[in-house]
This record gives structure tokens, C-alpha cells and sequence, in this order.
């Protein structure tokens, strides 16, 4: 089975600073995707940012952006120029990217950091 | 709004009583996902919808949760007897492919 490990709990960032939160997973398969959301206090869970295993460019969005490292198991994200509106719990995701229907692809997460942002 | 809608977002039970909760998913995705999640943690799977079939569950889901999709459209879970340990926020989330898009979540409470 796969498992995903965040091992920060809590990171604080100063505003228009940058943070960068770690993840890492286990998985035997060679095929899969790795997510990062946010979820906001009391909001809902909304996709940062998605990376398919088979694709050696690391993935940006915006002001966010990922460092893939498949030999690693590694999968951080690095939040630039961080806003106040940034400040959330992030977890880190695993699917595997081999369709099968009757397993459904569920996501397995991470226990989440939470980001503090400080004016 | 086209997003992922759960209803209702807070409920607060009684221990022993039943409880149903609704989502409706982006009218396109034919995937249909409810986790759970415990205060500070991640989600955790428990459940998942392609069209109207159930097709995998949780070991997590015990015999007195059940849900269902009926016409492959919205989906319910229902928790009978509830215990306090069912205290969590019920999350759903709707896809096509590999993209998984959530709810707002139902917050649950067992007094």
C-alpha cells in the first residue's frame, strides 16, 4: 500500500517570503500522479498543483511550484512571494495512474502542514 | 455555481441516531469519492461511485455506514447509530479522470 509523509506540521512564512513544504511517499509502482491542495480554515479542499510521475519537468503554477524527485520519493512544494491569503493546511496526494475502475483511483494524503503567513 | 455541493455542512446528533448526508457532484464526472476527515489529519478514502455501482470500500466503512448513487447522479451516505467516534468532517469529491475536485465537506457532530 501506498503511504504519503509530511513532516512538518506548522511552517510560518513572512509575507512576499518563500516557504517550502516536503513530502515524501512510498509506492513499488512506476506510474502516478502527486497533488498538492489547500484547504483554507473552514473552507474547501481546492488543487495547487498536479505532477504525473512520467513527466521529468517539474510542474508551476503561478507562484507555486513543485520539486520532483522520483529516485527520492520526494514531491516539496515551494510557495513564493507568499500572501496572506496563502496561510491554509496543504496536503500532499498520491494516485496511482494506471485506470483501474473498479479500485477508482482514490487519493491517499499526506497528515498536511499547516502554512502560517505573518504580515 | 458548478463546483461540488454537500448538504447539509454542519450536523449535530445525538449517540444512537442516524444521520444522512448528500452530495452532488459537477454534473459531468461520473466519479464519485467520500472521505473522512479527523481534526489535524488528512483525508482517509471511504468509499467510491463510478456512475450508480459502488465499487470499492473502505475497511474503515464498518456495516453501519452505507451509500448509495442512484441514477449515477447525486450520492448519500448515511451513518446509522452514530458514535461519538463518527465525530469528523465527511468530504466528496467528483472527477472524470485524474483530477479529484472536493465539497465543502459535512461537518459532523455526536454528542
Amino acid at each position: 500500500a501506498q503511504t504519503v509523509t509530511q513532516s512538518q506540521p506548522e511552517m510560518s512564512v513572512q509575507e512576499a517570503e518563500t516557504v517550502t513544504l516536503s513530502c515524501t511517499y512510498d509506492t513499488s509502482e512506476s506510474d502516478y500522479y502527486l497533488f498538492w491542495y489547500k484547504q483554507p480554515p473552514s473552507r474547501q479542499m481546492i488543487l495547487v498543483i498536479r505532477q504525473e510521475a512520467y513527466k521529468q519537468q517539474n510542474a508551476t503554477e503561478n507562484r507555486f511550484s513543485v520539486n520532483f524527485q522520483k529516485a527520492a520519493k520526494s514531491f516539496s512544494l515551494k510557495i513564493s512571494d507568499s500572501q496572506l491569503g496563502d496561510a491554509a493546511m496543504y496536503f500532499c496526494a498520491y494516485r496511482t495512474a494506471v485506470e483501474i475502475k473498479a479500485a477508482g483511483n482514490k487519493l491517499t494524503f499526506g497528515g498536511g502542514t499547516r502554512v502560517l503567513v505573518k504580515p | 455555481d458548478t463546483g461540488v455541493s454537500q448538504d447539509p455542512r454542519h450536523k449535530i446528533t445525538k449517540r444512537g441516531q442516524n444521520v444522512t448526508f448528500r452530495c452532488d457532484p459537477i454534473s459531468e464526472h461520473n466519479r464519485l469519492y467520500w472521505y473522512r476527515q479527523t481534526l489535524g489529519q488528512g483525508p482517509e478514502f471511504l468509499t467510491y461511485f463510478q456512475n450508480e455501482a459502488q465499487l470499492e470500500k473502505s475497511r474503515l466503512l464498518s456495516d453501519r455506514f452505507s451509500a448509495e448513487r442512484p441514477k449515477g447522479s447525486f450520492s448519500t451516505l448515511e451513518i446509522q447509530r452514530t458514535e461519538q467516534g463518527d465525530s469528523a468532517m465527511y468530504l466528496c469529491a467528483s472527477s472524470f479522470r485524474r483530477t479529484q475536485y472536493f465539497g465543502p465537506g459535512t461537518r459532523l457532530t455526536v454528542l
